[in-house]
């Protein structure tokens, strides 16, 4: 079975410092990953995804996250935070080449930036 | 094109009350799907559906009904409200066989 596991529930960053969240998954096939951001009040967005086409995956916003298969890890970066980046951010996974539905999300990880 | 839409935004009912939260697409995607969001716990599949006239149990299928008449519109019911179905719902579309959903903006749902 798969999971995704998001280490910190909440992280505080001060404004334009590095963002780091992250991500480790468990697949027994290999994965696709993604990062989703939700912003207050708002449905998820997708951010970057990873297919297996490059392990250093850039998204949306300046935000780029890299697959180690090694470390079962695809943490989530952002070389200077702003604050328009708090959110909530969600790392999931799914087989490759598998619909929607199979899917799974993470818990989530609640970004505050501090002036 | 609206997206995905999702009607009401925010709903309060008693114990025992049914309701329909609504959902709709403008994108012509044939998956359509409805998610719980609890804190702590990410986003929890409860029915999916992969075109008119077909549906499918996700994670936590028990206390709702869907079915999907239109490509349009995929409406989750709750026949009889319960206090652990308090939550926040989100609807999502994608084309089939794609892994990139679309979200509607969420329902929150208190049952008292």
């Amino acid at each position: 079975a798969q999971s995704v596991t998001q280490l910190g529930s909440h992280v505080s960053v001060s404004e334009g410092a590095l963002v780091l969240l992250r991500c480790n998954y468990s697949s027994s096939v290999p994965p696709y990953l993604f990062w989703y951001v939700q912003y207050p009040n708002q449905g998820l967005q997708l951010l970057l995804k990873y297919t297996s086409a490059a392990t250093l995956v850039k998204g949306i916003n300046g935000f780029e996250a890299e697959f180690k298969k090694s470390e079962t890890s695809f943490h989530l970066t952002k070389p200077s935070a702003h604050m328009s980046d708090a959110a909530e951010y969600f790392c999931a996974v799914s087989d490759q080449g598998s619909s929607a539905s199979k899917i799974i999300f993470g818990s989530g990880t609640r970004l505050s930036i501090r002036p | 094109n609206a997206g995905v839409t999702q009607t009401p935004k925010f709903q309060v009912l008693k114990t025992g009350q049914s309701m329909t939260l609504q959902c709709a697409q403008d994108m012509n995607h044939e998956y359509m799907s409805w998610y719980r969001q609890d804190p702590g716990m990410g986003l929890r599949l409860i029915h999916y559906s992969v075109g008119a006239g077909i549906t499918d149990q996700g994670e936590v299928p028990n206390g709702y009904n869907v079915s999907r008449s239109t490509t349009e519109d995929f409406p989750l019911r709750l026949l009889s409200a319960a206090p652990s179905q308090t939550s926040v719902y989100f609807c999502a579309s994608s084309y089939l066989g794609s892994d990139e959903q679309f979200f509607g903006p969420g329902t929150r749902l208190t049952v008292l």
